[in-house]
């Protein structure tokens, strides 16, 4: 009965590697976020994706780029890790046409570059 | 631009009260949330203040002043499972994406 799942909990992987994580949420909410939190726990917006409207936060590089394949689906694509990419990646969601504002976030993805 | 200021750490005992501060500098923002998140956990929501005064669920009541830049979350009748770190962020513009501060990690002791 998982509201917003994440594949997978763990990735690691070389520099200079592309890697995907998956989200999925259950919700039936109108948007998806994807947030990265660092090693000193600040959390960080990275997107939002409402109803194939794509915003970007300016300071994301291009080699992160999400895919929505429905709804219901939000999974990020990562091109040419790189060490600072190292972190846990959390995926979230929201219904902002309604009433509610609260996010619901994923268990997270923790990523380790090396 | 847009920054949230909280105190990195505070301690309290059990069945106490205690209240986390959160300063922001915004240009407009739709309103302010509070999360918390238990060590390898998610962060889960909170609470709430679209509008100015005080939102109170529970235990937990938060508190926003537009006009002073500033909100609160107080936490009463602390449990040692209140132990976690607890974010204020701005909802803010196109998308509704959240601007976090950088967390207020609170140990509760016996």
């Amino acid at each position: 009965d998982t509201a917003v799942s994440q594949t997978p909990k763990y990735l690691v992987t070389q520099m200079g590697n592309d890697k995907s994580i998956k989200c999925e949420q259950n919700l039936g909410h109108d948007t998806m976020y994807w947030y990265k939190q660092d090693s000193k726990k600040f959390l960080k917006i990275m997107f939002s994706y409402n109803n194939k409207e794509l915003i970007i936060n300016e300071t994301v590089p291009n080699r992160f780029s999400p895919k929505s394949p429905d709804k219901a689906h939000l999974n990020l694509h990562i091109n040419s890790l790189e060490l600072g990419d190292s972190a846990v990646y959390f995926c979230a969601s929201s219904q902002v046409s309604g009433v509610t504002y609260e996010q619901y976030f994923g268990p997270g993805t923790r990523l380790t570059v090396t | 631009g847009q920054s949230l200021e909280q105190p990195s750490e505070v301690t309290a005992v059990e069945g106490a009260i205690v209240q986390i501060n959160c300063t922001y500098q915004t240009s407009g923002f739709y309103g302010l949330s509070w999360y918390q998140q238990h060590d390898g956990g998610a962060p889960t929501f909170l609470s709430y203040n679209a509008l100015d005064g005080l939102e109170e669920t529970g235990r937990f009541s938060s508190f926003l002043s537009r006009s002073d830049s500033y909100g609160y979350l107080l936490l009463q009748e602390l449990q040692m499972k209140d132990s976690a770190s607890y974010f204020c962020a701005l909802e803010r513009g196109a998308g509704n994406m959240l601007t976090f501060g950088g967390g207020t990690r609170l140990m509760v002791k016996p």
